[in-house]
């Protein structure tokens, strides 16, 4: 069974960074892209950006640009979100999720999400 | 950027009953491409229906997704203990247009 492994809880402070890892199976960055969700209390889920190592490419969601980054490290086959300027607001369960990806005509494609790690919290505090 | 509204926000059903679950865009998905998933507390989502109608690896025919367009839907057949849970539409591809519905809350009434 495939499986995504992400790190443990942190608590930061505002204003402060945090850097979530999300290991994969080896060959996984050769055909998949990776997503970052997350879901803060009692809202939705929401998409934050993703990486696709195949085409060393990343891409954010608008909300999220300038603040996130998104990496992979091919040797160790684990993938990182770093949040920067961290707000209260950024308390949540951050998940990182596999999908196939495509390129065409300039744009990147990230279809649906079929692995998921197991979610990793996020609390940010005053 | 496609906007997804779920409907209902909560929908209170008895085991064995059979739900319906609606998922509307603000503008057509191209290529159907909408997924569904399941969201257990303390749980990983899990995917359950991809290009609007295919289920997922391992995901049993009771759950079933219809629709095109602009009007999807994910219809639970007879539900089960184990089907009470959130469930969230999303739209995927073009990186700049991923986004998912606001969910809907399946409830033991």
């Amino acid at each position: 069974q495939v499986q995504l492994v992400q790190s443990g809880s942190e608590v930061k402070k505002s204003g402060s960074s945090v850097r979530v890892s999300c290991k994969t199976p080896g060959d996984t960055f050769t055909t998949y892209a990776i997503n970052w969700v997350r879901q803060a209390p009692g809202q939705g889920l929401e998409w934050m950006g993703g990486i696709i190592p195949l085409f060393r490419t990343t891409n954010y969601a608008q909300k999220f640009q300038g603040r996130v980054t998104i990496t992979a490290d091919k040797s160790t086959s684990t993938a990182y979100m770093e949040l920067n300027s961290l707000r209260f607001e950024d308390t949540a369960v951050y998940y990182c999720a596999r999908s196939y990806s495509d390129h065409e005509a300039g744009d990147y494609y990230y279809y649906r999400m079929d692995v998921w790690g197991q979610g990793t919290t996020v609390t940010v505090s005053s | 950027e496609i906007v997804l509204t779920q409907s209902p926000g909560t929908l209170s059903l008895s085991p064995g009953e059979r739900a319906t679950l609606s998922c509307r865009a603000s503008q057509s998905v191209s290529n159907n491409y909408l997924a569904w998933y399941q969201h257990k507390p303390g749980q990983a989502p899990r995917l359950l229906i991809y290009g609007a109608s295919s289920r997922a690896t391992g995901i049993p025919d009771k759950y079933s997704g219809s629709g095109s367009g602009t009007d999807f839907t994910l219809t639970i057949s007879r539900l089960e203990p184990e089907d009470f849970a959130e469930y969230y539409c999303q739209q995927y591809g073009r990186s700049q247009g991923i986004t998912f519905g606001g969910g809907t809350k399946v409830e033991i009434k």
